[in-house]
């Protein structure tokens, strides 16, 4: 069976500070990805998706990058933090492009002070 | 634009049924997606409709309106486990998803 996971779950940064988030996808080959920010009150907002190795599409121009250096792995990353950035992370998955049930991870939980 | 619009807060009584609107305008349709999320967790999928019509998974329903750009999500029997968000997200041109903020559904005993 296929498994997401992603980490850190929990993490306080200052303003200025780098971001690591993680994402791996277990059990299938090829997935689609997708990194969404979830601020309080708000729908789900796309950062980025991918449709393969090295294939990155930014939907909101910002001081966040992905990345996505294996198959089954998806990288989110920013040099410095905004407190704006604070949020609710979650990374995806689907099968196909135009498979709309998306697979989430635990979510991430990012609080910039 | 795409807009989503669905109601901030729904509260109902253990036992009952509670329908959760949806009104949606989006550029190209590809289907609606709902989607069940308790605090401080990810969303898990519900159901889609793609097709004018009813569909029904257990205590479950969800109708779909093509033409009205209308959907409802309608829960039976409720628990308190129910207690969550709802999330309503139609799928457009681009098989892109559009997330509305969600209804969060408060259960009462």
């Amino acid at each position: 069976s296929q498994t997401i996971h992603q980490w850190p779950a929990t993490l306080v940064q200052p303003v200025g500070s780098p971001l690591s988030l993680e994402c791996t996808v277990e059990g299938t080959s090829n997935p689609n990805l997708y990194w969404y920010r979830q601020a309080a009150g708000r729908g789900l907002q796309l950062l980025f998706y991918s449709v393969g190795i090295g294939q990155i599409s930014s939907e909101v121009p910002q001081n966040l990058s992905a990345s996505r250096p294996q198959d089954r792995q998806f990288i989110l990353s920013s040099k410095k933090l905004l407190l704006s950035d604070s949020g609710f992370y979650l990374c995806a998955w689907t099968s196909g492009r135009d498979t709309g049930e998306l697979f989430f991870g635990e979510g991430s939980r990012l609080t910039v002070l | 634009g795409q807009n989503i619009d669905q109601p901030t807060e729904m509260t109902a009584t253990e036992g009952a049924i509670v329908q959760i609107n949806c009104t949606y305008q989006t550029s190209g349709f590809n289907g609606l997606f709902w989607y069940q999320q308790h605090a401080g967790e990810a969303p898990t999928f519900l159901s889609y409709n793609v097709l004018d019509g009813l569909e029904e998974k257990g205590r479950f329903s969800s109708f779909l309106s093509r033409s009205k750009g209308y959907s409802y999500l309608l829960l039976k029997e409720l628990q308190m486990k129910d207690s969550a968000s709802y999330l309503c997200a139609p799928m457009d041109s681009n098989y892109q998803l559009i997330w509305g903020a969600g209804t969060k559904l408060i259960i009462k005993p």
